[in-house]
């Protein structure tokens, strides 16, 4: 069974600075999904990055990259420019295949603090 | 991506009634939903897979008859929690799969049973 691991329960981060939030992975497949989700104070789940196994480039989404390392099964996810309202629990997620149906797994999550 | 709609975002009930949960897909034909169980700052745990005009997938150790699901249209998941108990007071999330691998996610319902 595949699961993802989040080792960091709790990071924090000054305003304008830079963090990252570490994600590990176990799975035997090649092909598969890994998402990086913000859940707020509002607890609405919201998709910040997606990274498809076969390209080797590393999403970027504005802010927020990751550093996808496939051999280690390491999918690291790094937030510049640190802004108050990055404040969240943020969830790193494996999806095996690209269907409607396929299942997330989760990993436990990282509480992130931002000081101003 | 997909806009996915809750409601109640909040109930109360009485140990022992059942409260029904609804999950709606705005703007996609979602033939499959997911439902998810949260606790304070925990991670979301799934609790099945809804599929339309079929029966639910459930996951292991979920009471499939406590924990009714019905896909009835493309657009409408519905959660129904029956006899409920304190301990079944949670946070109930569900999802909208699509092909391109996301998931899009409700508000969240949070149940307390009294």
């Amino acid at each position: 069974a595949q699961t993802v691991t989040q080792s960091q329960p709790e990071m924090s981060v000054q305003e304008a600075e830079t963090v990252t939030l570490s994600c590990t992975y176990d799975t035997s497949e090649s092909d598969y999904y890994l998402f990086w989700y913000k859940q707020p104070p509002s607890r609405q789940m919201i998709l910040v990055i997606r990274q498809e196994a076969y390209k080797q480039q590393n999403a970027t989404e504005n802010r927020f990259s990751v550093n996808f390392q496939k051999a280690a099964k390491s999918f690291s996810l790094k937030i510049s420019d640190s802004q108050l309202g990055d404040a969240a629990m943020y969830f790193c997620a494996y999806r095996k295949d690209g269907t409607s149906y396929g299942k997330l797994t989760f990993g436990q999550g990282t509480i992130l603090t931002v000081h101003p | 991506g997909a806009v996915v709609s809750q409601h109640p975002s909040r109930v109360i009930c009485k140990s022992g009634t059942s409260v029904k949960i609804e999950c709606r897909s705005l703007d996609f034909q979602a033939t499959t939903m997911f439902w998810y169980r949260q606790f304070p700052k925990k991670s979301l745990m799934l609790m099945a897979t809804s599929n339309e005009g079929s029966k639910a997938t459930y996951e292991q150790g979920v009471e499939k008859d406590k924990f009714l699901i019905n896909h009835a249209s493309l657009t409408l998941s519905t959660l129904t929690v029956t006899s409920a108990h304190p301990e079944d007071s949670s946070f109930y999330i569900c999802s909208v799969g699509q092909a391109s691998g996301e998931q899009y996610f409700g508000p969240g319902t949070r149940l307390t049973v009294t």
